[in-house]
């Protein structure tokens, strides 16, 4: 039962590039999403997120964008640094049903090459 | 920056033993969570922890877990008898209420032998 999708393992960018991720999800009454970050051996750490009454939401290096009609996300990171490199894990919520808990995608390994 | 502590980073247990993996959320948050991340596979939520009491549970959660905040500060999980399949990776997470932006902890690896 994937809720929520990440259909890239990985991806390696270049340092100064773009890096762009994505996300599906299938339960249409998700409504908040959120981005998170992880290092080997450290908890998983909160990037960004967004409500579904919006379509972007911007971050300094990162934005987050929303396709409702299509169940989909992306995480913008603009410029890549080297430190980016991580896992980064999609994850949604629906408020009105589960105040609470937060399904999480299986995560994409980001590399970004100096 | 305000941290949630995990202790301990490593716990190696034998099959059908408990064990209590213990955290320590941020002072002014109000729920609490425990996930998990078997090797290689996604973080998985086990329960969700509000007013002293469980608020959500996932099927995974089943009776041998047990959560606890015995002293208004600690935040406990509990596996009464474990198997070998709940060898992975622990995370305790919270958050103040309004802000879905969890903080988690650095996680204890659980390994099962």
């Amino acid at each position: 039962d994937q809720q929520v999708k990440q259909n890239s393992p990985s991806l390696s960018v270049q340092e100064g590039r773009i890096s762009i991720l994505n996300c599906d999800y299938t339960n249409s009454m998700f409504d908040y999403f959120l981005w998170y970050k992880k290092y080997p051996a450290e908890g998983p750490t909160f990037l960004i997120s967004i409500s579904s009454i919006k379509d972007k939401n911007e971050d300094g290096r990162f934005t987050v964008f929303l396709n409702k009609s299509a169940k989909h996300l992306s995480l913008h990171i603009v410029p890549s640094q080297p430190g980016d490199s991580a896992v980064y894990f999609c994850a949604a919520s629906a408020l009105e049903t589960s105040y609470d808990k937060v399904i999480f995608g299986p995560g994409t390994s980001l590399s970004v090459i100096p | 920056e305000p941290e949630v502590t995990q202790t301990p980073s490593h716990q190696v247990t034998q099959m059908g033993q408990e064990v209590i993996l213990r955290c320590v959320p941020i002072s002014n948050h109000l729920y609490f969570y425990w996930y998990r991340q078997i090797l290689g596979q996604k973080v998985e939520f086990l329960v969700s922890f509000y007013n002293n009491e469980i608020s959500e549970k996932s099927e995974i959660f089943d009776d041998q877990f047990s959560v606890e905040r015995p002293d208004g500060s600690n935040f406990t999980l509990k596996i009464r008898s474990t198997k070998l399949e709940d060898s992975a990776m622990y995370f305790c997470a919270s958050i103040r209420t309004g802000n879905y932006g969890y903080t988690f902890g650095s996680g204890t690896r659980l390994t099962v032998v």
